[in-house]
């Protein structure tokens, strides 16, 4: 069975662009979370996504914004890029919350 | 809010054993441990409930202490393969988000 999917694997971006950023879950996984990863550091949480409503959110401004398809599959969107942007996002799904969490490999984001 | 853990790294010869703390400042309703190698996705390696403790991978295991608010993950006879970086993640108040801790590295050399 193929685990989490995330794409792309890299991207560069320039200051001020926007960037979409996409997952799909282990198939029958219906919760799907996004984290954003800087070097040294652990996971910060972002959004969380359960049968395609939003059911929480970390302290990222405005600027993020996520979204669930009807298939669980599910895009980040980064608008106004800036340079702290940039980091691994990881997507992370789950069947039920208490089995732990299934990462993907990431995206990991460049902005110059 | 964000769980405590230590030591930050650890060096270890095969073999060896080593333990992992993380502690929170906050009830704890139940502690993740995942293991993340550079450059690849973190991998769960088990989840400890309020109230249980599950064992979940390979000769590491945990405890959970409710009172005291922690957390220990054990490395038994450490392998090569168990050099990467370990996260404690915590769910504030039971919801489905996960607070991580700083990490604690390890190295297991031959």
């Amino acid at each position: 069975d193929a685990g989490v999917t995330q794409s792309p694997t890299h991207l560069i971006k320039t200051r001020g662009q926007h960037v979409t950023l996409r997952c799909s879950p282990i198939s029958g996984h219906k919760s799907v979370s996004w984290y954003q990863q800087v070097l040294g550091q652990g996971p910060q949480f972002i959004f969380q996504y359960y049968e395609k409503e939003e059911r929480g959110r970390g302290n990222f401004p405005d600027r993020f914004s996520a979204r669930q398809f009807p298939n669980y599959s599910s895009e980040l969107n980064v608008n106004a890029l800036l340079l702290g942007d940039s980091a691994l996002y990881l997507c992370a799904s789950s069947l039920l919350g208490e089995r732990g969490y299934t990462f993907g490999s990431g995206t990991r984001l460049t902005v110059v | 809010q964000q769980p405590v853990q230590s030591p930050q790294a650890v060096i270890l010869r095969e073999g060896e054993d080593a333990v992992i703390n993380c502690s929170s400042s906050k009830a704890l309703y139940s502690v993740h441990w995942y293991r993340q190698k550079h450059g690849e996705a973190p991998v769960f390696l088990m989840i400890l409930l309020k109230g249980g403790e599950q064992k979940g991978h390979e000769k590491i295991s945990a405890s959970f202490n409710e009172k005291k608010q922690q957390s220990s993950l054990y490395l038994t006879a450490s392998q090569l393969s168990y050099s990467g970086t370990y996260f404690c993640g915590t769910p504030p108040s039971n919801t489905g988000k996960l607070i991580f801790g700083q990490g604690t590295t390890l190295q297991v050399k031959p």
